[in-house]
């Protein structure tokens, strides 16, 4: 079955630290994509990265990046120089193909607590 | 500006009641989903559905059903047969595809009291 394994409940780092979220998904698919999302505290999932599996390039976005390795099937993400407002939950997702469409199934999800 | 609204933010439900959550959106998506979350659980899937009058179970469904009458509404009823409704439920939409991310609405915090 699909899974999506986030190890990290969670991480608390002090302001200007790197950081870097685990993730770590199986699927029996060829082709699939991976996501990550951000929940802060008002709870409402922001999209953040988009990965199709052949596409392994790593991909940075100001101060964010994300590692994807499809050998070790993990879709890490960075975030350099942490600030407070990158305090929230951390989503890893994958797509997964039903017969009557596709959903995403999520990862437990990572508590990231950035003080200052 | 388009979006999925869901309603209310917080509902309280007494045990043994039905209750029914609203999820709205004026995207044109096709296809809309039901999550729920609970502490360190995750988001879990409830139902989705990718078009009008048609719709799946997803990994916990069971004491909860949907309808899809519309292509902008996708509402979520907590029946008396689901056991522990306390939780965070979510909705969200796509465009029909496995390559699309999905919108989120902003929650509806449901308590059992």
């Amino acid at each position: 079955a699909q899974k999506v394994t986030q190890a990290q409940t969670e991480i608390s780092v002090v302001e200007k630290e790197d950081v870097t979220l685990d993730c770590v998904y199986e699927t029996r698919d060829t082709t699939y994509y991976l996501f990550w999302y951000k929940q802060p505290p008002s709870g409402e999932l922001v999209f953040l990265i988009r990965r199709n599996s052949f596409d392994e390039q790593n991909e940075i976005s100001g101060r964010y990046s994300w590692n994807f390795q499809k050998s070790t099937s993990s879709f890490n993400f960075t975030i350099t120089a942490s600030q407070v407002v990158d305090s929230a939950v951390y989503f890893c997702a994958l797509s997964e193909v039903h017969q009557a469409g596709t959903a995403l199934i999520f990862g437990k999800g990572t508590t990231l607590s950035v003080s200052s | 500006d388009g979006g999925i609204t869901q309603s209310p933010k917080y509902l309280f439900r007494k045990e043994g009641q039905n209750v029914t959550l609203s999820c709205e959106q004026n995207l044109n998506h096709d296809a809309m989903y039901w999550y729920r979350q609970d502490p360190g659980q995750g988001l879990r899937l409830i139902y989705y559905s990718q078009i009008v009058n048609d719709f799946q179970k997803g990994d916990i469904a069971e004491g909860y059903s949907v309808s899809r009458e519309k292509k902008e509404s996708f509402p979520l009823t907590v029946t008396s047969a689901q056991k522990n409704p306390t939780a965070f439920y979510l909705c969200a939409s796509s465009i029909s595809g496995q390559d699309y991310g999905y919108t989120f609405g902003s929650g509806t915090r449901l308590t059992v009291v």
